[in-house]
């Protein structure tokens, strides 16, 4: 069964940088995903596609301080130069054919 | 610019029936897979259903299969979806989403409000 897995809540500083996990379920170690953000009261928008050997795509207008890295069954995504309109939920999704998997999302703070 | 916008959200009492539209611009439509997504009150997102570009292949989540049909019109730029048997529980923000390469979302409507209560 495909389960995407996230902590709930991530923080750190104004200006550092911060990583986000997602695991994947044991047997699907080679499954792409994609990273969105929910801002506060707002819709998801579509961060990047992230491939198993961590090359990846960002969206329209996505800035470069989102990257995207992967390590085994483990999924990142890494914002950098932290900004206060970056606090927000980021959710993992993931697919196969007939399913759509998203993770339980992490609510990143800025402090 | 890619834009979707949901409509036909409100209230409805439980065991009742409410149809969602989303009406796509900026793109072909005919060109994607198509999907909807909720989010309850306070919580994540949860995968509903999506349908092939020609609408002869819809897929959906086991929470709501059997009581909510997806469809499109192509012609008309139009995804829909169509929930009978309504519940309390079925009480979110449904979201229309474009798929890109039959996998991943990669544009989000800005969501339809469905509350369910007696």
């Amino acid at each position: 069964q495909l389960v995407l897995t996230q902590s709930p809540s991530a923080s750190a500083s104004l200006g550092a940088s911060v990583k986000l996990t997602c695991s994947l379920s044991s047997g699907h170690s080679n499954y792409a995903i994609a990273w969105h953000q929910q801002q506060a009261e707002k819709g998801p928008r579509y961060l990047m596609k992230l491939n198993s050997d961590g090359s990846h795509s960002r969206g329209d207008g996505i800035p470069d301080r989102f990257s995207g890295s992967s390590s085994g069954a483990e999924r990142y995504l890494t914002i950098s130069s932290l900004q206060s309109e970056d606090e927000a939920d980021y959710y993992c999704q993931a697919w196969n054919t007939g399913i759509r998997v998203f993770g339980g999302g992490t609510k990143l703070t800025v402090l | 610019q890619v834009q979707l916008v949901e409509s036909g959200g409100g209230l409805v009492k439980p065991g009742g029936s409410l149809r969602l539209s989303c009406a796509a611009s900026g793109f072909i439509l005919s060109d994607y897979y198509m999907g909807w997504i909720r989010q309850g009150p306070g919580k994540g997102l949860e995968w509903l259903s999506y349908i092939s570009r020609g609408g002869t292949t819809p897929y959906y989540a086991d929470s709501v299969k059997g009581r909510f049909t997806i469809s499109r019109d192509n012609t008309k730029n139009s995804l829909f979806l169509q929930m009978n048997s309504l519940r309390v529980e079925d009480t979110a923000v449904y979201y229309c989403a474009r798929e890109v390469g039959a996998m991943f979302v990669d544009y989000w409507g800005q969501g339809a409000l469905v509350t369910v209560s007696s």
